[in-house]
């Protein structure tokens, strides 16, 4: 069972970068990496997910290196609505496993 | 619907009191998952199911906690004899599990638990 660990919050401003780094020193062979974003009174939503390297959407970029013992979150030029709370998870993809969520960064943009 | 649905969105109950809440899950989604959330709190997982069956139960907190799924579809959580501690949001997510699964958990806007 891949634990996650992540800060417990990070402050930015807008127009900045916002780097997250997920630590999941025992992930295994078939797991893959997956955010998620939650805003106040709603369900976790999906960003991104990646099994190596760089993944890249229209909303943020995954960095995993090569050992995958850990995973970066990259938020580009976020702007106030990016304020929520981001959880790293890690399992395998055919949902034959129960998925843990670790306690989340809370993300918080200033003006 | 096209999302995971749940109901109720709120419950205010009595302490002592029985509850039950429901997930619709995303139609042909065979992984269903139930998670509590207390408020400012991460969440915690309950139990997931494959289908109908639930491999894991090891996350219900106490044996006052039971779910089911059926026609691997609708699953409820039943809360019996309620105490304050339950006051919580309960979260449900679908996954697609068969053949070229993406593990993306759809989450409902879940049910939230007072008790008074």
């Amino acid at each position: 069972l891949a634990k996650t660990t992540q800060p417990i919050s990070m402050d930015s401003y807008e127009g900045q970068e916002v780097n997250i780094t997920c630590s999941h020193n025992n992930i295994a062979t078939n797991d893959y990496i997956t955010w998620y974003q939650q805003f106040p009174s709603q369900g976790p939503r999906f960003i991104i997910q990646g099994y190596k390297t760089k993944v890249t959407n229209e909303v943020a970029s995954l960095f995993i290196p090569a050992d995958r013992k850990s995973s970066t979150l990259s938020l580009p030029r976020v702007s106030l609505s990016d304020t929520a709370v981001y959880y790293c998870l890690v399992g395998p993809m055919d949902s034959s496993y129960k998925l843990i969520f670790g306690s989340g960064t809370r993300l918080l943009v200033r003006p | 619907g096209a999302g995971v649905s749940q109901s109720p969105s709120n419950k205010v109950t009595e302490k002592g009191k029985d509850v039950e809440l429901r997930c619709d899950p995303i139609s042909g989604h065979t992984a269903l998952y139930w998670y509590r959330q207390r408020l400012g709190q991460g969440l915690e997982f309950l139990i997931y199911f494959q289908g109908n069956s639930a491999p894991d139960k090891s996350g219900l907190p106490s044996d006052r906690f039971s779910a089911e799924r059926t026609g691997e579809s609708v699953s409820t959580l039943t809360i019996q004899r309620t105490q304050q501690e339950d006051s919580a949001v309960y979260l449900c997510a679908s996954s697609f599990g068969g053949q070229g699964a993406t593990g993306e958990l759809f989450f409902g806007e879940g049910s939230r638990l007072t008790v008074l």
